[in-house]
């Protein structure tokens, strides 16, 4: 067990829809990060947020978007959801630069 | 911007053969390499870490080495089990732009025969 908690843990949805996806990440740890994981395109680093502060960017495209709460807790919204969007999104939190602990994910589903 | 290679899998062996799944990188400064498993439905785990040149990570009889002349971390093992089968992902850690920004290879999957 990692520490890091994500809900939920599948999603099932239509086209178009919009989407929350939440993480807790371990105790103590300020950092951030959300992935996403498809067959096609591997592990895609999306963005990454420290102490409630966006921090970096990676392949994150404009219909998704994402915060940090003053608990620390992340949430990621996509939205106009499309078919190529069905993956597996992780989260990840560290204290130490750059040594991540993922939690289970969360396997959403659009049809 | 910062790029990371690994060999494609799967990679398939017998119990107790010699596992060796190769990773180059590409990076400006000095990125601190890792090495990832993954295996069937859950998430990233951190197997192995080095953090300058000529370091070694190990762990459960895993390693590998910071070679900054050939720009490389391969992982190995001397002795592989049938609970090793996963998917293992080489990663690094490297500033872009003021943050450390992480890149990963694309994961080789392992598959061991008993």
């Amino acid at each position: 067990d990692s520490g890091v908690t994500q809900t939920p843990k599948h999603l099932i949805t239509a086209t178009g829809q919009r989407v929350t996806l939440r993480c807790s990440p371990r105790s103590g740890d300020l950092s951030v990060y959300w992935y996403q994981q498809s067959l096609d395109q591997g592990l895609q680093f999306l963005i990454q947020y420290y102490n409630g502060e966006e921090r970096a960017k990676g392949n994150i495209l404009e219909r998704f978007s994402a915060q940090q709460f003053p608990d620390l807790h992340s949430e990621l919204n996509l939205s106009s959801l499309e078919l190529g969007d069905s993956a597996l999104y992780f989260c990840a939190s560290s204290v130490v630069q750059g040594e991540q602990f993922f939690g289970p994910g969360t396997r959403l589903t659009v049809l | 911007g910062n790029s990371v290679t690994q060999m494609e899998g799967p990679v398939t062996l017998s119990e107790e053969a010699f596992l060796t799944i190769n990773c180059t990188y590409t990076a400006t400064g000095y990125p601190s390499l890792f090495w990832y498993v993954q295996y069937p439905g859950e998430g990233l785990q951190l197997l192995l870490k080095a953090t300058k040149a000529d370091d070694k990570g190990s762990n459960k009889g895993f390693e590998a080495t910071y070679r900054k002349e050939t720009t490389s971390f391969h992982l190995e093992k001397g002795s592989v089990q049938v609970s090793d089968s996963a998917v293992y992902f080489c990663a690094l850690t490297g500033a872009s732009g003021g943050s450390y920004i992480p890149t990963f290879g694309r994961g080789t999957s392992l598959i061991v025969h008993p």
